[in-house]
């Protein structure tokens, strides 16, 4: 089946640093990739949307110029948390999005995640 | 290798029951996750299992056995808003989550 990997896939990080995390889809050409947050025990908040050469598209409550997203080819879409503080610290996991030619049905990979701490 | 499976689709009637069954293999264990995902939206939390048996939660419940690597999540009294993709996901000696591709629940009237 279709792969989406996150690199990497733990980070530790001092206050103030900025952390890029890169999220590829290993055996397909993905258009839109999804980036969320995941809190212990809890629903995957979603971030934003980020769509091939285009900018992402953010969900309200989530700051663009702290979360930058950047997708600049059709398997590589990376997250950088810039100015990173404790309450940063997450898991962060993303997703692309695969529409089938045939039937038309949308379907989403998930990667593994990205635990970050930010100290 | 790192794998969960279960099935690709399931279909049930409106007011019974349906469990959906998961099987994973993980490099070491830290627990068991469904999500419910309607079309369009989020994943939500459905429940987390570390230790073996049955949790309930309302209309779902969630089982877990570590020797068997398998895990089922049970819908009771289906509701049409229940029409989802159920994802299981298995949590690592890594803390990563290894996803199932997702098991699509058609429920009929």
């Amino acid at each position: 089946g279709a792969v989406v990997s996150q690199h990497p896939s733990r980070v530790i990080c001092k206050s103030g640093t900025s952390v890029k995390i890169e999220c590829r889809s290993l055996d397909f050409q993905a258009t839109t990739m999804f980036w969320y947050r995941q809190f212990p025990k809890k629903s995957l908040m979603l971030m934003a949307t980020s769509n091939e050469g285009s900018k992402a598209t953010y969900e309200q409550g989530v700051e663009k110029d702290k979360f930058l997203i950047n997708h600049a080819s059709l398997t590589l879409s990376t997250l950088t948390v810039t100015s990173a503080h404790p309450e940063d610290s997450s898991f962060y996991i993303c997703s692309a999005r695969v529409i089938t030619e045939t039937n038309l049905q949308e379907t989403q990979y998930f990667g593994p995640g990205t635990r970050l701490l930010v100290l | 290798g790192q794998n969960i499976d279960q099935p690709t689709e399931m279909t049930a009637t409106e007011g019974a029951i349906v469990q959906i069954n998961c099987t994973y293999q993980t490099s070491g264990f830290n627990g068991l996750f469904w999500y419910q995902q309607h079309a369009g939206e989020a994943p939500t939390f459905l429940s987390y299992n570390v230790l073996d048996g049955l949790e309930e939660k309302g209309r779902f419940s969630s089982f877990l056995s570590r020797s068997k690597g398998y895990s089922y999540l049970l819908l009771k009294e289906l509701q049409m808003k229940d029409s989802a993709s159920y994802l299981c996901a298995g949590m690592d000696s890594n803390y990563q989550l290894i996803w199932g591709a997702g098991t699509k629940l058609i429920i009929k009237p």
